[in-house]
């Protein structure tokens, strides 16, 4: 069975933290994503990357940088965090030919991150 | 660039009434689209996609949708609701090509299903 991991479902941070969000999938997808869900916004995506040390910026990436060592982990980072990033941050991976992006994406449980 | 709007955030229908859901589209060229349901306190999970065949899709938990180029639309349906179907729900739209094409997500909808 498919699978997209993130390390933690629920985070409670200070504000000025530096804050890691790990994302580990099986399923040896090229694509990742970070998204961010809040109430009555949907998903805004905020970084994605297609390869290994690739990365790009996605809707909403101010506050935030990603990291991708290995094909099957992609972290989110928030350098220091603050309470305007409180919120629900859901990982996905897909794959691709060539570098389409638009394959059915694969998501995991979630984190919910809380700065206070 | 492409967009979806789904028209209103809350729909709440009797258990085994229909489920209609909207989803319309805006791209210069019509897309793939999808729609993913999330249950409380879970990630998202494709219900079903339209990728340039067949205009009438269907998938999982007895929902399907159709694609209406003329209408630029996406609904989403199921003859009778069940009580498990409530969730929320989420169009998305990619384009067919381009490199770095990405999902972009419509803002969701919260179905409730009453006894």
């Amino acid at each position: 069975d498919v699978k997209v991991t993130q390390s933690s479902r629920y985070l409670v941070k200070r504000t000025g933290e530096k804050v890691f969000l790990e994302c580990v999938q099986d399923m040896d997808h090229e694509n990742m994503f970070w998204y961010r869900q809040d109430p009555g916004l949907g998903l805004r995506l905020i970084y994605f990357s297609y390869d290994v040390k690739m990365k790009e910026k996605g809707d909403i990436p101010e506050g935030y940088s990603v990291s991708r060592e290995k094909k099957e982990r992609f972290s989110l980072i928030l350098e220091s965090a603050s309470t305007n990033q409180t919120s629900m941050y859901l990982c996905a991976s897909s794959s691709h030919f060539g570098r389409a992006l638009n394959t059915e994406a694969f998501f995991g449980q979630g984190t919910r991150l809380t700065v206070v | 660039a492409q967009s979806v709007t789904q028209l209103g955030s809350h729909v709440s229908v009797s258990e085994g009434a229909l489920v209609l859901l909207r989803c319309n589209y805006s791209s210069s060229v019509p897309p793939y689209l999808f729609w993913y349901v999330q249950y409380p306190n879970q990630g998202l999970q494709l219900l079903l996609k339209y990728t340039s065949a067949a205009t009438l899709v269907k998938g999982i938990n007895g929902f399907e949708a159709e694609f209406k180029k003329s209408e630029t639309s996406f609904h989403l349906t199921k003859p009778s609701a069940h009580m498990s179907d409530a969730a929320e729900y989420f169009c998305a739209v990619s384009p067919l090509t381009g490199a770095n094409s990405k999902l972009t997500f419509g803002k969701g909808i919260t179905l409730s299903v009453r006894p």
